[in-house]
C-alpha cells in the first residue's frame, strides 16, 4: 500500500518570497510522483511529474520539485510567488500502475 | 485541444434520488478514471477504465455506485438511492496510457439533501 503525507495544511507566504510545500510518501515499490494545483471551483491541473531520470523536475508556472529517494520526499518549491499562485496543492504517488494516491492538500495563501 | 469536460457542474439531489454524472475525456485517451473528493480532502480513487473495459472498481464505496464507458469514450458515473454521505466533488481524469499523467476535468459538485 502507498500513502502520501503533506505536512502542512496551510502555508501563508508574502508575495515575491520563496515557498516550499512538503510531501513525503511511503511505498514498497518504485513510484511515479506528481504535483497538482487546484484553483477554487476548478479541477486539478498538473504542475509537474517525476517518472524517472533527473531528480530535479521543472514544471509550469516556475515551480520545481526534487525527488529524494532516501528521504522518500518530493517537495515543491518556487523561488518567488505571485498572488496568482494562491490555490491548493496536492502531491500524488502512483506505484507505476494507474491508481493515484493523493495527500490531503496544502493551501497556499500569498499575501500582498 | 479540448480538455476533459464534465456535466453537470453542480447537482443537488434529494436523498434517495438517482443521479448520473457524465465525463468526456480528452480525445484519444484510452484510460479514464473517476475520483471522489470530499470537502477538505484529497481525491480518492473510485474506478478505472481502459477503453470500454472497467479494469478496477475497487474504490467504489458501495453497490449503489456504478460506472460505464460503453464505447470507450464518454463515461457515466451513476449513483442510485443517493445518501447524504455521497455529497462530494466527483472528478474524472483521462490519460493516454495507464501509467502516464492524468488530466482532470472540473468536477461535478454533488450535494445530497
Amino acid at each position: 500500500a502507498q500513502s502520501v503525507t503533506q505536512l502542512d495544511s496551510q502555508v501563508p507566504v508574502f508575495e515575491e518570497a520563496p515557498v516550499e510545500l512538503r510531501c513525503n510518501y511511503s511505498s514498497s515499490v518504485s513510484v511515479y510522483l506528481f504535483w497538482y494545483v487546484q484553483y477554487p471551483n476548478q479541477g486539478l491541473q498538473l504542475l509537474l511529474k517525476y517518472l524517472s531520470g533527473s531528480t530535479l523536475v521543472k514544471g509550469i508556472n516556475g515551480f520545481e520539485a526534487e525527488f529524494n529517494k532516501s528521504q522518500t520526499s518530493f517537495h515543491l518549491r518556487k523561488p518567488s510567488v505571485h498572488i496568482s499562485d494562491t490555490a491548493e496543492y496536492f502531491c500524488a504517488v502512483s506505484d507505476k500502475g494507474y491508481q493515484l494516491t493523493f495527500g490531503k492538500g496544502t493551501k497556499l495563501s500569498v499575501i500582498p | 485541444g479540448a480538455g476533459v469536460s464534465q456535466s453537470p457542474r453542480y447537482k443537488v439531489a434529494k436523498r434517495g434520488q438517482d443521479v448520473a454524472l457524465r465525463c468526456d475525456p480528452i480525445s484519444g485517451h484510452v484510460s479514464l478514471f473517476w475520483y471522489q473528493q470530499a470537502l477538505g480532502q484529497g481525491p480518492e480513487f473510485l474506478t478505472y477504465f481502459q477503453n470500454e473495459a472497467q479494469l478496477d472498481k475497487s474504490g467504489l464505496p458501495s453497490d449503489r455506485f456504478f460506472a460505464e464507458r460503453p464505447e470507450g469514450s464518454v463515461s457515466t458515473l451513476k449513483i442510485q438511492r443517493t445518501q447524504q454521505e455521497d455529497s462530494a466533488v466527483y472528478l474524472c481524469a483521462s490519460s493516454s496510457d495507464r501509467q502516464g499523467a492524468q488530466y482532470f476535468g472540473p468536477g461535478t459538485r454533488l450535494l445530497v439533501l
